[in-house]
């Protein structure tokens, strides 16, 4: 099975900060990196696919780079409703698995 | 605007089978996977496995003795039962719809889970 770490863990941060969020994968993965928002009570939030992939809907504050075994979620300017728990998921191989998550709060 | 909503027993005993049902919503599901994915304090998300419109199925290796994945198409509905469950399989249950475009796989569509406990 191919292990995601995200780094950090948990991040505190004010509105319109620029973060940044790491996610490794045990192996390369190519472009097979996906990028969820997650909010208590509800489903997760695709923000991004194949890396760098934008889903439609989502603001252009949020992009996604990397490739290979290292990938990255960037937020520009942090807005009041951003602060939520991101995690990363490979689409390379069966089982689909995830990252253990980036809570990010505000300082 | 499609949407998912799932139901089932929230409350199980250890050796019972957990059975839930996502039911699609507002829109087609024909061309995509329906996966169910869970969320343990432990492990965070976890990949449950998926099911396609025409009843092709993929399993976490971890999981594929004790689980069978069915579509419904005529209700647009699909279930997972999960047998012989322990506190372990104590999660909140998601399930969602999975999306191909080119060789890219990703959910873009969620319920809103269901917390399943396993307790005696």
């Amino acid at each position: 099975d191919i292990q995601m770490t995200q780094s950090p863990s948990s991040l505190s941060a004010s509105v319109g900060d620029r973060v940044t969020i790491t996610c490794r994968a045990s192996q390369t993965i190519s472009l097979f990196l996906n990028w969820y928002q997650h909010k208590p009570g509800e489903g997760p939030k695709l923000l991004i696919y194949a890396a760098s992939v934008l889903e439609t809907g989502v603001p252009s504050r949020f992009s996604g780079g990397g490739s290979g075994a290292e990938f990255t979620l960037t937020i520009s300017s942090l807005q009041p409703e951003d602060f939520a728990t991101y995690y990363c998921q490979q689409s390379h191989s069966i089982p689909y698995s995830f990252g253990q998550g980036t809570k990010l709060e505000a300082k | 605007q499609v949407q998912l909503l799932q139901w089932g027993a929230g409350l199980l005993r250890p050796s019972e089978t957990l059975s839930l049902t996502c039911g699609v919503y507002g829109g087609s599901f024909s061309a995509y996977f329906l996966t169910w994915i869970r969320q343990t304090p432990g492990k965070g998300l976890e990949w449950v496995g998926e099911v396609s419109h025409s009843g092709a199925t993929n399993y976490s290796p971890s999981l594929e003795n004790r689980v069978t994945m069915s579509v419904d198409t005529s209700k647009n509905e699909f279930s997972l039962k999960l047998s012989s469950v322990s506190a372990a399989d104590t999660a909140v249950y998601y399930c969602a719809r999975a999306a191909w475009v080119g060789n890219y796989y990703y959910m873009d569509v969620w319920g809103k889970g269901t917390t399943v406990t396993v307790s005696s």
